[in-house]
């Protein structure tokens, strides 16, 4: 199984600021045959079910903001938010669907500083 | 708009049979580019998935290690829903489980509500 792992396990930021949140894969999750890593990032509030934010490493869902956005490739991905808003605390996982099973980092808690 | 509905009891004895049902409207359970996954979480294991049924001409299933023997996912084409069944249960299997579709080009994109079932006697 292909282990994801996120680091910090939370974060507080102040509001307007960056949010940086990195997750590492146990094994590469890019395809070479089109150039597209399997990685997609979530958002979690208390008591929903998790939200897709990105997905292929670095493409917005629809509807989700601009200040969201994903980078990486390989084994490393980023998550960052460039202006931290009060509505974005919550947990945040990233999870490879490379290959099965489909596994998730532990979570990152981001909160207001 | 896709919306998936989960139901089923929020309470299983051990050793007993775990079922969840989820009713998909805006999608079709039959879809040729989608797959309809359950996924779990809990404080202890995070989220976890657990399988899928798909149809790509003939229906598939995958299922992971941890809970492969004791799972059946299925899908029901007459009422557009899947099914989750757990044989077995133990108090470890006590989480929220989601049903889940994986559509097309994007990963995990549409999530049910959840459900909490706790394994106690």
């Amino acid at each position: 199984d292909i282990v994801m792992t996120q680091s910090p396990d939370s974060l507080a930021v102040s509001l307007g600021e960056r949010a940086s949140i990195t997750c590492k894969s146990s094994q590469s999750v890019l395809y070479s045959s089109d150039n597209k890593n399997s990685l997609a990032w979530y958002q979690q509030k208390p008591g929903q079910p998790p939200k897709l934010l990105i997905y292929w490493a670095s493409t917005r869902d629809s509807g989700v903001p601009d200040r969201f956005s994903g980078s990486g490739s390989g084994t490393d991905f980023t998550l960052t938010i460039s202006s931290l808003q009060a509505e974005d605390v919550a947990v945040y996982f990233c999870q490879q669907y490379y290959s099965g099973p489909f596994t998730f980092g532990q979570g990152t808690k981001l909160e207001i500083k | 708009q896709v919306q998936l509905q989960q139901s089923g009891p929020g309470l299983a004895e051990p050793s007993q049979t775990l079922s969840l049902t989820c009713a998909i409207s805006g999608d079709n359970v039959s879809s040729n580019s989608a797959t309809w996954n359950w996924i779990r979480q809990s404080p202890s294991r995070g989220l976890e998935w657990l399988g899928r049924t798909y149809y790509r001409s003939k229906w598939y299933n995958d299922y992971a290690v941890s809970v492969k023997g004791r799972i059946s996912i299925n899908p029901d084409t007459s009422k557009n829903q899947f099914s989750l069944q757990l044989n077995s249960v133990t108090p470890e299997d006590t989480a929220v489980y989601f049903c889940v579709r994986r559509g097309g080009d994007r990963t995990f994109d549409i999530w049910g509500q959840g459900t909490m079932v706790t394994v106690s006697s």
